[in-house]
């Protein structure tokens, strides 16, 4: 069990600008999530995936952001024309998918739009 | 009124000290209670995770839930520095339990 990887840890980007993360999740979890989390908040609830499946999006995910997980493994978050509200940490988090399984997150992307 | 309401604190206590950490929820059909920690600059990390009202025991913390109140509480017992961290409650709302919803979570520092 090596733990949920996200890549980059960091992200400085300036207004406008399209940003992709990649998180990679325990490799035995086949439910995948993505949460954001912004300063003196809890995470906010984004996306998850069944395998491939994404199965459940919150009305956060506005229509620049897109998640795909295209071999049911790694996962990627693009946010397209980048504002300065999308600043945050960008979490992922995976699970077994059976029944109640608790997430186990990453150390998440923190993205700056400057 | 909002889902899950959790006091950020922040907490400050001496070593030793025992910490109450609480959360409230406002809908009854919410299944499943989880505390997280969060280091600075870290993902949060599960602590304890239930189901039923009562009291689970793990070490040194003990998470608490009562349905009735829809309450859930934190206990740390001989509270140490490295405990320092935020603590977030998570609930969900049962099945996929894709949706984990957070509070804003509780900033806890303990001195030495």
């Amino acid at each position: 069990d090596t733990g949920v990887s996200q890549d980059p840890r960091h992200k400085i980007t300036k207004r406008g600008q399209n940003v992709t993360f990649r998180c990679d999740p325990i490799s035995e979890h086949n439910r995948l999530y993505w949460y954001r989390q912004t300063l003196g908040q809890g995470p906010e609830f984004l996306t998850y995936f069944q395998n491939e499946a994404q199965l459940e999006k919150s009305r956060l995910l506005s229509d620049r952001f897109s998640a795909e997980r295209p071999k049911g493994s790694f996962s990627t978050l693009e946010i397209q024309r980048t504002e300065q509200g999308d600043s945050a940490m960008y979490l992922c988090a995976s699970s077994r998918g059976q029944g109640n399984s608790p997430l186990h997150f990453g150390n998440g992307t923190r993205l700056t739009v400057t | 009124q909002k889902e899950v309401e959790q006091d950020p604190g922040p907490l400050s206590v001496p070593e030793g000290a025992i910490v109450s950490l609480n959360c409230t929820y406002s809908n009854s059909a919410f299944q499943y209670f989880m505390w997280y920690r969060q280091y600075s600059r870290k993902g949060p990390e599960l602590l304890m995770y239930t189901y039923s009202s009562g009291n689970k025991e793990d070490g040194r913390f003990t998470a608490q839930v009562d349905k009735s109140s829809k309450y859930i509480s934190l206990f740390i017992r001989d509270s140490q520095p490295s405990d320092s961290a935020t603590y977030l409650c998570a609930i969900s709302p049962g099945g996929s339990q894709g949706n984990l919803i957070f509070g804003k979570g509780t900033k806890l520092s303990v001195k030495p």
